[in-house]
């Protein structure tokens, strides 16, 4: 089973790029990496996801390397509302092949003016 | 529209009652989850169910259980419910279940209190 391995909280200044880097030694051939964002009093949010190389979408970028045992997810330009806990995820197969998606303990991300 | 809407919100409730939680999601998906995220914010995965069926139950006392009329409704029925009951219940939903690239879609949260 992948599991993460993440820094629990980081600081920047608005306005700065964010990079938040997860660990996944023992990720599986057929495991896809996913971030989800969560704000405080909602449910966790999807951002992004990938497999190998680089993502990006309109929220951020997510850049993995050849041997798929780190990400790195990219927050271009943060602003105060980009303040949330940021989780990093990789597949784990429960019985009869359905996923169990298992959440970590997360980067709790806050944005200083 | 709210893709996956669970009611209520906030629930306080004392010790030993029953309650419940109702779970809607309007995107097609075949699975949904409920999840539980403690005073520590960790997000555990409670039970899954796909078209109607459990498929995972995790280590959760019997007092807990849910209950799926159709795959677009998940709803969570509490017994004799306990003071470390009180955390955010959340519900959640994805296409499959089984694929590789799975994709889970939360609702907003149910804040359980058990005085």
């Amino acid at each position: 089973l992948a599991k993460t391995t993440q820094p629990i909280s980081m600081d920047s200044y608005e306005g700065q790029e964010v990079n938040i880097t997860c660990s996944h030694n023992n990720i599986a051939t057929n495991d896809y990496i996913t971030w989800y964002q969560q704000f405080p009093s909602q449910g966790p949010r999807f951002i992004i996801q990938g497999y190998k190389t680089k993502v990006t979408n309109e929220v951020a970028s997510l850049f993995i390397p050849a041997d798929r045992k780190s990400s790195t997810l990219s927050l271009p330009r943060v602003s105060l509302s980009d303040t949330a806990v940021y989780y990093c995820l990789v597949g784990d197969v429960y019985s009869g092949g359905y996923q169990k998606v298992t959440f970590g303990t997360g980067t709790k991300l806050q944005v200083i003016p | 529209d709210t893709a996956v809407s669970q009611t209520p919100k906030y629930l306080v409730t004392q010790m030993g009652n029953d309650k419940s939680i109702k779970c809607e999601q309007n995107l097609g998906h075949d699975t949904m989850y409920w999840y539980k995220q403690d005073s520590k914010k960790f997000l555990k995965i409670m039970f899954s169910y796909n078209n109607k069926e459990l498929i995972i139950n995790e280590t959760v006392p019997n007092r807990f259980s849910p209950k799926s009329p159709d795959k677009a409704h998940l709803n969570l029925h509490i017994n004799s419910l306990e003071l470390g009951d009180s955390a955010v219940y959340f519900c959640a939903s994805s296409q499959e279940g089984g694929a590789d690239n799975e994709k889970l879609f939360f609702g907003s949260g149910t804040q359980l209190s058990v005085l």
